[in-house]
């Protein structure tokens, strides 16, 4: 059973657009939730992260938007651009992120 | 720097035979982890270790064999492959030291297909 868990599996979003990629754990213990952005054929990389005593945190055009009392996590990729087409992952550990729980994944299409 | 490197990249296997996927890092990172990515159900942890001669279980570790004899190299055995474990395999490394710990940096992968 996954820890966490992310919806949607898939979004097409216009060049310039806002994607937004949802994410809701039930585990209280974990305080870190990254972001991993994948593209075809690569190993994940890490875009960006949060820790619960932030209710936001952007760079650059990414923001992620953390409601500990819901449990939940988004992020938000402002102007979006054809380079953002890839799958995103969100995850959570406890501590360290070296034992990360995976969402299932999210595959981002921009059209130009 | 190499960063982490894994080999072979794709490898075909017949059910019951034995492998081992190989990962290296040359950054000095304390921790490692393998994960294998499987469609719809993200990246699942395999085993990790926090140091040299320091390894636990993951997520999903049976089947998987793993060891950490030195810091670079953290091979992954699998003692009798079977079609489940048909999946793509990630290694990945990080740093000890609070702060820059929750880096994870992945290696490129290695497919496998097991028949």
């Amino acid at each position: 059973q996954q820890q966490v868990k992310q919806s949607p599996q898939s979004l097409i979003v216009q060049k310039g657009g806002i994607s937004i990629i949802n994410c809701a754990y039930e585990n209280t213990a974990f305080d870190y939730f990254p972001w991993y952005q994948q593209f075809p054929g690569k190993g994940p990389a890490l875009l960006i992260a949060i820790r619960p005593d932030v209710s936001e945190k952007k760079e650059g055009r990414f923001t992620i938007s953390f409601n500990k009392s819901a449990k939940q996590f988004s992020l938000h990729i402002m102007d979006s651009q054809p380079g953002d087409s890839a799958t995103y992952f969100c995850a959570a550990s406890i501590g360290a992120g070296y034992k990360l729980s995976f969402g299932a994944g999210t595959t981002v299409t921009v059209r130009a | 720097n190499a960063g982490v490197t894994q080999t072979p990249k794709f490898q075909v296997l017949k059910t019951g035979q034995s492998m081992t996927l190989q990962c290296a890092q040359d950054m000095n990172h304390e921790y490692m982890s393998w994960y294998r990515q499987d469609p719809g159900m993200g990246l699942r942890l395999i085993h990790y270790s926090v140091g040299a001669g320091i390894t636990d279980q993951g997520e999903v570790p049976n089947g998987y064999n793993v060891s950490r004899s030195t810091t670079e190299d953290f091979p992954l055995r699998l003692l009798s492959a079977a079609p489940s474990q048909t999946s793509v395999y990630f290694c990945a490394s990080s740093y000890s030291i609070p702060g820059l710990g929750e880096t994870q940096y992945f290696g490129p992968g290695t497919r496998l297909l097991v028949l």
